[in-house]
């Protein structure tokens, strides 16, 4: 079946560090891929998205691409904050069903 | 917009007791999910519905049912509560249409059950 596949935390990093979140997944078709972010005690938001391969979905300086050939879509950022911290979800939807990685929480230290 | 409204936000339930998690999104959307994430873990898929009067199971229904009467409802059943049923639950729903929105997954603010 589908399934995402995603780094243990947790990750802690100075603030201004380059960040990589390393997302796999495996799917039949064509799905599309998420990363969803979830501040401490509330639902998950979409951070940013990519419905097929080689795009690539930015937001709030985060990016990641879609890469079939080694079905990855891998979160970075140049610098992180403080304000980053947080548990980041990588996802997949394929015909309507979304499944969810397992979560990796992110500590920024100032 | 309310979005997604999950009711109630905090649960105890003793061993065999039963309860509903209510959700109702306002958006017209079709589709509406019920997830669990347990600590440490991801989202698990618990049943979904792709419109009023459709359900189906998810990754673990065991122990649950739903009901889709409406576009807007999509409550959740616990018939005999277990302590492995103590978790955080999210309900979602989502769009098929086309635009920015198209696939984005909206969640409630979630509902945290023990079952002691």
């Amino acid at each position: 079946g589908d399934s995402v596949t995603q780094m243990e935390g947790p990750v802690t990093l100075s603030e201004e560090a380059f960040l990589t979140i390393n997302c796999t997944y495996t799917a039949t078709g064509y799905p599309s891929l998420f990363w969803y972010v979830q501040y401490p005690g509330e639902g998950l938001q979409l951070l940013l998205k990519a419905t097929k391969a080689d795009d690539k979905g930015s937001n709030k300086g985060f990016e990641a691409t879609y890469r079939k050939e080694t079905t990855s879509f891998h979160l970075e950022k140049g610098s992180v904050q403080v304000s980053d911290s947080a548990v980041y979800f990588c996802a997949l939807n394929n015909f309507n069903k979304f499944y969810f990685g397992s979560g990796t929480k992110l500590n920024v230290k100032p | 917009n309310a979005g997604v409204t999950q009711t109630p936000k905090f649960r105890i339930l003793k061993i065999g007791q039963s309860m509903t998690l209510q959700c109702t999104q306002d958006m017209n959307h079709n589709y509406m999910y019920w997830y669990r994430q347990d600590p440490g873990m991801g989202l698990k898929l618990i049943y979904y519905s792709v419109g009023a009067g459709i359900t189906d199971k998810g990754e673990v229904p065991n122990g649950y049912n739903v009901s889709r009467s409406t576009t807007e409802d999509f409550p959740l059943r616990l018939e005999l509560a277990a302590p492995s049923q103590t978790s955080v639950y999210f309900c979602a729903s989502s769009s098929t249409g086309q635009g920015p929105t198209n696939e984005k997954l909206f969640f409630g603010s979630g509902t945290q059950l023990s079952v002691l």
